[in-house]
């Protein structure tokens, strides 16, 4: 069954140390991944994509096609950072998202 | 460039009852999408438009419909509701389905079944 599956529902890290939020995904074929996030009071928006390989807010992600994982990772996280992160592959040809159950980051000072 | 809109922002409805929401996609934007989230089962696709028509559908019963008009504007129905039907409804909106087009997250419609 084509799954999505974010094992930690809350991380809490100090202001400045790393932070790793994970995402496993079982699908056949090749998803399109992405990272969404919602800030205390906002909407949801797009935090960064697979295939653009870019670093958005000192967030990147690296598709790991053998273990099918899609991490998220900063080297130091900011207060600014706390929010729910929600893992999210795309597939077939559509905009459909099969979205994770999320991970509560809380960053503490 | 005005974002997504979402009417009603709150609902309160009982059981049996059925409802309309509505989402107004960003100027220019022709695809529509339709979540629910709950605190139990979280973001669930619920169906998508493009041009009218419905490209994708998820596993929720034949009581949740929807339709897109002309203007790229979509609407959801919900008959007979229940009470496992509350939750907060959100639609996303992109230029077209695919890949290269970021979606767009309105603020969500809560729905309150009582």
């Amino acid at each position: 069954a084509q799954r999505v599956t974010q094992p930690e529902k809350l991380l809490s890290v100090f202001k400045g140390a790393p932070v790793e939020l994970k995402c496993n995904y079982s699908y056949s074929g090749s998803p399109e991944l992405f990272w969404y996030v919602q800030y205390s009071r906002q909407r949801l928006q797009l935090l960064l994509r697979h295939i653009s390989r870019e670093s958005i807010k000192g967030f990147t992600a690296d598709l790991n096609k053998g273990e099918t994982s899609f991490h998220l990772k900063k080297p130091f996280a900011q207060e600014e950072d706390s929010a729910m992160y929600y893992c999210a592959p795309r597939t077939g040809g559509g905009n459909k998202l099969t979205f994770g159950t999320g991970t509560q980051l809380k960053v503490e000072l | 460039k005005a974002g997504v809109t979402q009417t009603p922002r709150y609902l309160i409805k009982t059981r049996g009852q059925q409802v309309t929401l509505s989402c107004s996609p960003i100027s220019g934007h022709r695809s529509v999408s339709w979540y629910q989230q709950t605190p139990g089962q979280g973001l669930q696709f619920l169906f998508e438009y493009f041009s009218e028509t419905q490209r994708n559908k998820g596993n929720f019963p034949g009581r949740f419909s929807g339709r897109q008009f002309s203007n790229s504007r979509s609407e959801m129905n919900v008959s007979t509701l229940e009470l496992g039907d509350s939750a907060l409804y959100l639609c996303a909106s992109s230029l077209e389905p695919g890949q290269s087009y970021e979606q767009y997250f309105g603020p969500g419609t809560r729905l309150t079944v009582t």
